[in-house]
Parts: C-alpha cells; sequence; structure tokens
C-alpha cells in the first residue's frame, strides 16, 4: 500500500526559507532497489492551477521547473524514506497546497498523492 | 516551461458528451506519448484518469477516454454524470526532463 504524507510549517515569514518533508511507505527510492520510482513536488495556490515543482529519481537525478530552479532543492534520504523539499526567499505569491507525489519513470504517472499541506507566507 | 493552455470552462448536460483540450508544443505535448489527464474535486488531491494519452488506469469508468493529434491533446467525458462536476488538469512530460501541467478546465454539469 502507498502513502504519502506532508509536513512542514503552516504559515512562513517573507523571505525566509521554506522546508517540507514528504514521509512516504509502500516502495521505495534507493539506488540499490532500481525501483523507477520518482517523488515530486507540485503546488497549487489557491483557486489557482497545479504547478509542478521539482522531481528526484531513484538513482537520486534531480530536476527543476525552470522557473523556480534557483529557489529549490530537492533531495531523498532513503534511511527514512522521505524526500526533503526547500525553497529560499519566500513571497506571499508561494502561498499555496504543497502536494508531494509518485512519479512512475518508465512513462512518468504521478500515481500517488499525498493530501497536500497548505503553507501560507505573511508577516 | 510554459503552462499547457486548457479552457478555463467547460460545461454539459447529464448524459452529454464534453471535450477538453490540452495544447502544448513539440518540446512536450507534441514530442511524447507521456500525457496524462487528472480529475480534482473541491479540497481533494488530485486522481489519476488517463496516462500515456489514451490508457486508463484500473478503477476508472471507460466513459473517460483520451486522445493526441499533433501538438494538442484531449480528454473526452461521455455520458457525463453529476459526479464528473471537478476541475481536470492535463499535465506532459517535456524535453527537459520535467513536467508541466495545464491551466486547468472547469467541467460543470448543468
Amino acid at each position: 500500500q502507498v502513502t504519502l504524507r506532508e509536513s512542514g510549517p503552516a504559515l512562513v515569514k517573507p523571505t525566509q526559507t521554506l522546508t517540507l518533508t514528504c514521509t512516504f511507505s509502500g516502495f521505495s527510492l534507493s539506488i540499490s532497489s532500481s525501483s523507477g520510482m520518482c517523488v515530486s513536488w507540485i503546488r497549487q495556490p489557491p483557486g489557482k492551477a497545479l504547478e509542478w515543482l521539482a522531481r528526484v529519481d531513484w538513482d537520486n537525478d534531480q530536476y527543476y521547473s525552470t522557473s523556480l530552479k534557483t529557489r529549490l532543492t530537492i533531495s531523498k534520504d532513503t534511511s527514512k524514506n522521505q524526500v526533503v523539499l526547500t525553497m529560499t526567499n519566500m513571497d506571499p505569491a508561494d502561498t499555496a497546497t504543497y502536494y508531494c507525489a509518485r512519479i512512475v519513470d518508465i512513462n512518468m504517472i504521478i500515481d500517488y498523492w499525498g493530501q497536500g499541506t497548505l503553507v501560507t507566507v505573511s508577516s | 516551461q510554459s503552462a499547457l493552455t486548457q479552457p478555463a470552462s467547460v460545461s454539459g448536460s447529464p448524459g452529454q458528451s464534453i471535450t477538453i483540450s490540452c495544447t502544448g508544443s513539440s518540446s512536450d505535448v507534441g514530442g511524447y506519448d507521456y500525457v496524462s489527464w487528472y480529475q480534482q474535486h473541491p479540497g481533494k488531491a488530485p486522481k489519476l484518469m488517463i496516462y500515456e494519452v489514451s490508457n486508463r488506469p484500473s478503477g476508472v469508468s471507460d466513459r473517460f477516454s483520451g486522445s493526441k493529434s499533433g501538438n494538442t491533446a484531449s480528454l473526452t467525458i461521455s455520458g457525463l454524470q453529476a459526479e464528473d462536476e471537478a476541475d481536470y488538469y492535463c499535465n506532459s512530460y517535456t524535453s527537459s526532463s520535467t513536467l508541466v501541467f495545464g491551466t486547468g478546465t472547469k467541467v460543470t454539469v448543468l
């Protein structure tokens, strides 16, 4: 059974760095597993569209949204089954529900999603 | 990477068919068959409805179908039902090895 759960602060101040953790179960991201799985972060501002942010693959390749690349870092801790996203220089425009999700790398299917966590950026 | 273009809204009466378009470029939709569609009800996480342009995951109604022509992918919902009222998003793999979502379409059942 595959599950993903996001955790992190609900409120951050402008210019601060956001750190979100995705804790997952039911699959592996370890290199030794050659699982072919990836984890992505996706966000959705209130009332607006989904926006893909970043992806880390089982072989530790990392990919970022072109528009946010300079502010994002994604990493994995296979021993804890966790993926961490950091986003620097937070702005009120970054207020959104942040989702982590599993991707199957052979066909880029986003097949399982976390419930999402709302992050508000305000002073 | 610009968002894929979808109509803001589409509506139909129960039993009718509707089609949602998703237009990109040769660097995403037109270049790969890794196009998927997601349904999102208010306050819920998205749900996979179509993958690889036209494949349905197990458990998804066969009223949902997908296709692609050139740089435009399409999702068709036939026999529209009240439960189909939701937001729909397309998604594509890109030439930069990233993913990109569409602008989203609100489906209203009249």
